[in-house]
């Protein structure tokens, strides 16, 4: 069973980056999409972006100036790095997988999520 | 403001038949991408329901069932219970955005 647990400071400040990492266990990294997605408090899912096992990237074009999404494949790990943050960063981020079949691509393994508040 | 329209809420008694739907556009649903469906009980993270339209994961109860038609997707519950109270979200990729994209979700109420 493919577990994903997110880590990184839970509290930021204004103009600064954020900065997570996601640790994958029980399934390697190589061979998947793997993605953040965030959901401001009582709000709803925003894609982020996705990398590849091999690094390539895709980000989500409302974000992609601010937006690095890198992977070590060596440690099973990928990271976020969101710069020059506000208050509507403010969101609880998730790790996933990201999978397809025959179609199009979804979200098949979550992490737990983790809160990241930007306050000064 | 999302480019999938969902019903902000729905409720149903315990085993009534509950539908939500999932409206998009030309450029996403109605240009084929798949729908997807996620479950999201309080508290805790998102959890893959439905994908590929209508396909069901391992582990995922044969209440829940999804649909798509034209500009539009729809997941019903049959059976509703209490432990179905939860928001659900669809999900679609829109190609004039670039981006992958989520309904605003729909919170579900057993009365």
């Amino acid at each position: 069973q493919v577990q994903l647990q997110e880590s990184g400071p839970g509290l930021v400040k204004p103009s600064e980056t954020l900065s997570l990492t996601c640790t994958v266990s029980g399934g390697s990294v190589n061979g998947y999409f793997w993605s953040w997605i965030r959901q401001p408090p009582g709000k709803g899912l925003e894609w982020i972006g996705f990398v590849y096992s091999s690094g390539s990237t895709n980000y989500n074009p409302s974000l992609q100036s601010r937006v690095t999404i890198s992977i070590d494949t060596s440690k099973n790990q990928f990271s976020l790095s969101l710069t020059s943050v506000t208050a509507a960063d403010t969101a609880v981020y998730y790790c996933a997988r990201a999978r397809r079949d025959y179609g199009d691509y979804f979200f098949d393994y979550w992490g737990q999520g983790t809160l990241v508040a930007v306050s000064a | 403001q999302s480019v999938l329209t969902q019903p902000p809420a729905v409720s149903g008694a315990p085993g009534q038949r509950v539908t939500i739907s999932c409206t998009g556009s030309s450029s996403n649903i109605g240009t084929g991408y798949e729908v997807h469906w996620y479950q999201q009980l309080p508290g805790r993270a998102p959890q893959l329901l439905i994908y590929g339209n209508s396909n069901r994961p391992s582990g995922v109860p044969d209440r829940f069932s999804g649909s798509k038609s034209g500009t539009s997707a729809s997941l019903a519950i049959t059976g509703l219970q209490a432990e179905d109270e939860a928001d659900y979200y669809c999900q679609s990729y829109d190609n004039s955005l670039g981006a992958y994209v989520f309904g605003a979700g729909t919170k579900v109420t057993v009365l």
